[in-house]
């Protein structure tokens, strides 16, 4: 069974902070996806990895994939307060189908005005 | 964009009813799925279908079941409503193989 470790669980901080989030694995990804969820609502796909290595930038968001495609990072500048939500990534195994998606449980963020 | 859209948002109900949670998506999508998401458990997959008729269960499969007569909709069946089944229920689809999910907006079900 593939796990994906999220970390930290939990994270407050004031607007115009920095900050970096984990996604950690002892296996292998052929992808990996990280998606922001707002109270209430669904997940909201926000960026896809796949090569070792690859960094997104999204705005003031920057998503790296680890060299060994085993872990990741999403690092955010000048936090805002529309920041806020729930963290997830998610790694696709190298079987075909969403079936194969391993979700972490998260990063709950709050970005304090 | 694609949209994916869950019949119901907020439902509450008593132990031993019959549940019946709609999602419908609008991008002739082959691949739809059902999760529930509990604080601490993340987010686990019930079921899902890669075309009509078709179903698979997914890791959580117990106390319920899916339909899938149209493409388009992914119906998840409560068939007696237990209160360790209250969650935030989560539909998603999905284009071919591009392993991209796309949610609904949830329905949070509530069980007395």
């Amino acid at each position: 069974t593939q796990l994906l470790e999220q970390s930290p669980q939990f994270l407050s901080i004031q607007e115009g902070e920095n900050l970096t989030v984990y996604c950690n694995s002892s296996s292998v990804f052929s992808s990996l996806q990280w998606y922001r969820q707002e109270p209430g609502e669904g997940p909201v796909l926000l960026v896809t990895v796949v090569t070792g290595g690859e960094v997104k930038k999204l705005k003031r968001l920057t998503f790296q994939f680890g060299d060994a495609r085993k872990d990741s990072s999403l690092h955010i500048t000048a936090a805002q307060p529309g920041d806020t939500g729930l963290y997830l990534c998610a790694g696709a195994g190298s079987g075909g189908g969403a079936d194969g998606l391993t979700f972490g449980k998260g990063t709950h963020l709050i970005i304090q005005p | 964009d694609v949209k994916v859209t869950q019949s119901s948002r907020y439902l509450v109900k008593r132990t031993g009813e019959k549940v019946f949670l709609e999602c419908v998506q609008d991008m002739d999508h082959e691949n739809m799925f059902w999760y529930r998401q509990d604080p601490g458990l993340g987010l686990r997959l019930i079921y899902f279908s890669y075309d009509v008729k078709m179903k698979e269960k997914g890791d959580i499969p117990e106390g319920y079941s899916v339909s899938r007569e149209k493409k388009e909709r992914f119906s998840l069946i409560l068939e007696s409503a237990s209160t360790n089944q209250t969650s935030m229920y989560l539909c998603a689809s999905m284009l071919g193989g591009t392993r991209l999910l796309f949610f609904g907006e949830g329905s949070r079900l509530t069980v007395l």
